[in-house]
């Protein structure tokens, strides 16, 4: 299977930031990576679909980039709101999700 | 409304059987592959299963391969997940999903509210 592995695992940030997570691919997937949103106790959230495209109605703070192995999402200004933890997940073979970053308030 | 709503968790003994139900409204279930994702109590995300629109493919991760059966009725917009033979390892909130499919892969829009299964003695 293929493994990811996001970086940080957690990430202490303040409303108006700029924030990037990474998630890096064992091997390559072109651009099969989706990213998520989860709140405690709620579902997660589709972000971004095929590595950069933004699901509707998601603010345009949100963006995704990357191909092959390596991909970052970001977060252009942090909202209150955007404060959860974030997951990558691969469909390029046996799905697989990263194990999650926790973006907490500094 | 789009919506989908799980049931059928709880607390069940080692070696034990469940079956989760997944009710979907507001989208045409048929034409959709459909998912069983979990998350162990302060644990990431993990695929379970998910099948086909007709029912004919379905795929499962190793782990509960031979001991969970996924199933769908389309006739009642239903997703269902059988799970015989449980282990303390499965406890988790177990949510279903739409996949959507495009031109590159496929991703899980939308989510139900989860259901909690624990197994324990």
């Amino acid at each position: 299977d293929i493994q990811m592995t996001q970086s940080p695992s957690s990430l202490s940030a303040s409303v108006g930031d700029r924030v990037t997570i990474t998630c890096r691919a064992s091997q390559s997937i072109s651009s099969y990576l989706n990213w998520y949103q989860q709140k405690p106790g709620k579902a997660p959230k589709l972000l971004i679909y095929a590595a950069s495209s933004l699901q509707s109605g998601v603010p345009s703070r949100f963006s995704g980039s990357g191909s092959g192995t390596d991909f970052t999402l970001t977060i252009s200004s942090l909202q209150p709101e955007d404060f959860a933890t974030y997951y990558c997940q691969q469909s390029y073979s046996t799905i697989t999700f990263g194990q999650g970053t926790r973006l907490e308030i500094k | 409304e789009v919506q989908l709503v799980e049931s059928g968790g709880g607390l069940v003994q080692p070696g034990g059987s469940l079956r989760l139900s997944c009710a979907a409204s507001g989208f045409t279930f048929s034409s959709y592959w459909m998912s069983w994702v979990r998350q162990a109590p302060g644990k990431g995300l993990e695929w379970v299963a998910n099948i086909k629109q007709d029912g004919s493919e379905k795929y499962y991760v190793d782990s509960v391969k031979g001991r969970f059966t996924i199933s769908r009725d389309n006739a009642k917009n239903s997703l269902y997940l059988q799970m015989n033979s449980l282990r303390a390892e499965d406890t988790a909130v177990y949510y279903c999903a739409a996949m959507v499919r495009g031109v590159i892969g496929f991703w899980f829009d939308p989510w139900g509210q989860g259901t909690l299964v624990t197994v324990s003695s």
